[in-house]
């Protein structure tokens, strides 16, 4: 099965911190992606990458940018925390190249910002 | 853009009956896939059926089948004998495929609870 693991369920960070979200998955996946869920609105996607040193902004990318220089890890950043970006936060991988490939989810953030 | 819409926030279902989860989207493309996502309150996501839009047969897994109308843009959930394990948030999701790029589209969510 593929496995998507992200470095904290639980995390409480000040205002103005810089933050460092941390997912890995073993499945040897192209694509990677970062999403924030929140009540009544769904997953909304922050950024995507689908190569390694290659990424794409998503709906709200504003406050965050991310890295991937391993095939496996794709870390999401907030430069400068805010009490707006308190949140869960979802990993994502899928095999990239093809069609009907779904997205494998990891457990989750949830990211409280003070 | 794709839109993702589900219009039932919350839902409840007595154990061993079906219930549906509605959901709709605005596309103008002819070739995509759908899927429903569970995630139940220990939050993992974990994909629940998908269909293909050119296939004209309703994809079924176990307890779980689907209602896709294709030219009304509905893909509606249908879960038989529910069972307690359902109680979860449901996801319905729209992927349109890109070459080395398979972004999804996400509803806001149905919040299913099952009831003994």
């Amino acid at each position: 099965d593929v496995k998507v693991t992200q470095s904290s369920r639980y995390l409480v960070k000040r205002t103005g911190e810089k933050v460092f979200l941390e997912c890995v998955q073993d499945m040897d996946h192209e694509n990677m992606f970062w999403y924030r869920q929140d009540p009544g609105l769904g997953l909304r996607l922050i950024y995507f990458s689908y190569d390694v040193k290659m990424k794409e902004k998503g709906d709200i990318p504003e406050g965050y940018s991310v890295s991937r220089e391993k095939k496996e890890r794709f870390s999401l950043i907030l430069e400068s925390a805010s009490t707006n970006q308190t949140s869960m936060y979802l990993c994502a991988s899928s095999l990239g190249g093809a069609d009907n490939q779904p997205q494998h989810f990891g457990d989750g953030t949830r990211l409280s910002i003070l | 853009a794709q839109t993702v819409t589900q219009s039932q926030p919350e839902m409840s279902v007595q154990e061993a009956e079906t219930v549906t989860l509605s959901c709709t989207y605005d596309t103008s493309e002819n070739n995509y896939y759908l899927f429903w996502y569970k995630q139940p309150p220990s939050r993992q996501m974990i994909l629940v059926i998908r269909q293909e839009a050119y296939k004209q047969q309703n994809a079924t897994e176990n307890r779980f089948s689907v209602n896709f109308q294709k030219a009304a843009k509905s893909f509606s959930l249908k879960i038989s004998d529910s069972q307690l394990g359902d109680t979860a948030m449901y996801f319905c999701a729209f992927m349109k495929p890109q070459h080395n790029n398979n972004d999804m589209r996400f509803g806001a969510g149905t919040r299913l609870t099952v009831k003994p």
